[in-house]
């Protein structure tokens, strides 16, 4: 069935510097994902998306990249702040389908 | 503007017994979204609601229902509670059933059940 994982299950980065926070989907009909940010105590919310016809796509501090070959989603956030951390999800969907599939997703602690 | 509100913040209930969950949209938005979020894991899809009717539904026992009202809020329902039952259960919306196609779901901040 549908699958959407996380490679790290936890990420610690010294604030300031970049993180990388990878998945993996097993869906190849897949063409639109997103990355949702889940602070503690409160509901996901959402950071960027992309569709299955491009492969990056960059918001302010956040860049997201799709390869399809490998199935394989990346966020990547610039100048990591306290406010950063998080619990951060990937989510894939099939158009059509309007059911997004999540991940586990990736606790990230920024280290002040 | 009010964003999506859920009630109640938390609910303690017993095994066998019956929970009722509660959701508001956002104006305007006139689909909703169930997810169930057990600790440390990921978000399970429960119901998608659009105009009234229930479009799909995740890979959960008849004992999840609920239903959406004229004013687009929305009701979960979930009967004969069990022990693995307690979650977070979160509820979004978005604009007609946009969020696989164009859009994103704005969640609330969910509605803790415990299940003792």
């Amino acid at each position: 069935g549908e699958s959407v994982g996380l490679h790290l299950p936890t990420l610690s980065v010294q604030e300031g510097d970049n993180s990388i926070i990878n998945c993996a989907y097993s869906n190849s009909a897949s063409d639109y994902f997103i990355w949702y940010k889940q602070e503690s105590g409160k509901g996901p919310q959402f950071i960027i998306d992309i569709r299955s016809n491009m492969d990056k796509r960059q918001g302010q501090r956040v860049t997201v990249l799709l390869n399809k070959t490998v199935k394989h989603l990346s966020l990547q956030i610039a100048a990591t702040q306290p406010g950063d951390s998080a619990v951060y999800f990937c989510a894939e969907n099939m158009s059509g389908n309007e059911k997004l599939t999540f991940g586990t997703g990736t606790r990230l602690t920024i280290i002040p | 503007e009010a964003g999506v509100t859920q009630s109640p913040t938390h609910l303690i209930k017993t095994r066998g017994q019956q929970a009722t969950l509660r959701c508001s949209p956002i104006s305007g938005h006139t689909s909703v979204y169930w997810y169930q979020q057990a600790l440390g894991l990921g978000l399970q899809f429960l119901l998608w609601y659009d105009e009234g009717e229930e479009r799909n539904r995740g890979n959960f026992p008849p004992r999840f229902s609920g239903r959406q009202f004229p004013n687009y809020s929305s009701e979960l329902n979930v009967n004969a509670l069990e022990l693995e039952d307690s979650a977070l259960y979160l509820c979004a919306s978005s604009l007609a059933g946009t969020s696989g196609a164009s859009g994103e779901l704005f969640f609330g901040e969910g509605s803790r059940l415990t299940v003792l």
